[in-house]
C-alpha cells in the first residue's frame, strides 16, 4: 500500500519555466490538498479538492493551478515559476473534507527556482 | 492574531522527562484537531487526533483539549531522543470547509 505518492521528488527550474507536480493517492479518499512548506510558514494551503471534479482554493493560490484528474490524482502546476515558488510541496488526502478527517501525506517535492 | 499558534521553540527536554507541547487556536467552531510529527527532511505523519474536550491517551502520547480556552496541548511522558521532531499543530475549521489550518510548529529536541 502505497499511500499518497508524489513525483517529482526534487525539481530545479529557471524563472518563467512551467512544470506540473503529481500526486496520487491509493487509499480511496475523497478529498486531496496541496500544501507548501516554508521555513518558519508551517504549512499553507495552496488548492484542495474536496471531491472528484471540485477543486478551490486555499490560503496562497496565486502562481498555480490544479486538476483533479479522476479520484485517485490531483496535480499542481506551475505556469511560470518565480524564485518566490522555492518550496517544499506536500501533496495530502483525506478521506472525506468534513470532521475527524485525518490527512495523509506524500513524501514531498523539493522545489528549487533560480 | 494567527489561526493556529503553537509555543515559540525550539524545545529542549532531558530524556525521561515530559515534553509539553502547547497550541491555541482563533476560531471558536473548529472542531477536529490533530498533532503531526514531523522528522526533518520528511513529511508529516499523524500521531494524535482529538475531537472532545477532555485527555486523550495513546501510548506515550497525551493530547488535551479545552475548546473554552480554545487550546489544545500534546504531552510526552518518557521522552525519547526518536521523538525529536518538529511537531505541527492542524485545526479543521468548519467555516472555511474543507480545510486543514497548521501552526508553525514546534521544534523539540529530546537530549540523551
Amino acid at each position: 500500500n502505497a499511500g499518497v505518492t508524489q513525483t517529482p521528488k526534487f525539481q530545479v527550474l529557471k524563472t518563467g519555466q512551467s512544470m506540473t507536480l503529481q500526486c496520487a493517492q491509493d487509499m480511496n479518499h475523497n478529498s486531496m490538498y496541496w500544501y507548501r512548506q516554508d521555513p518558519g510558514m508551517g504549512l499553507r494551503l495552496i488548492y484542495y479538492s474536496a471531491s472528484e471534479g471540485t477543486t478551490d482554493k486555499g490560503e496562497v493560490p496565486n502562481g498555480y493551478n490544479v486538476s483533479r484528474l479522476n479520484k485517485r490524482e490531483f496535480s499542481l502546476r506551475l505556469e511560470s515559476a518565480a524564485p518566490s515558488q522555492t518550496s517544499v510541496y506536500f501533496c495530502a488526502s483525506s478521506v472525506r473534507p468534513y470532521l475527524r478527517a485525518e490527512a495523509f501525506f506524500g513524501q514531498g517535492t523539493r522545489l528549487t527556482v533560480v | 492574531q494567527k489561526e493556529v499558534e503553537q509555543n515559540s521553540g525550539p524545545l529542549s527536554v532531558p530524556e525521561g522527562a515530559i515534553a509539553s507541547l502547547n497550541c491555541t487556536y482563533s476560531d471558536r467552531v473548529s472542531q477536529s484537531f490533530f498533532w503531526y510529527r514531523q522528522y526533518s527532511g520528511k513529511s508529516p505523519e499523524l500521531i494524535m487526533s482529538i475531537y472532545s474536550n477532555g485527555d486523550k491517551e495513546d501510548g506515550r502520547f497525551t493530547a488535551q483539549l479545552n475548546k473554552a480556552s480554545q487550546y489544545v496541548s500534546l504531552l510526552i511522558r518518557d521522552s525519547q531522543p526518536s521523538d525529536s521532531a518538529t511537531y505541527l499543530c492542524a485545526v479543521n475549521r468548519e467555516t472555511s470547509g474543507s480545510r486543514l489550518t497548521f501552526g508553525e510548529g514546534t521544534q523539540l529536541t529530546v537530549n540523551p
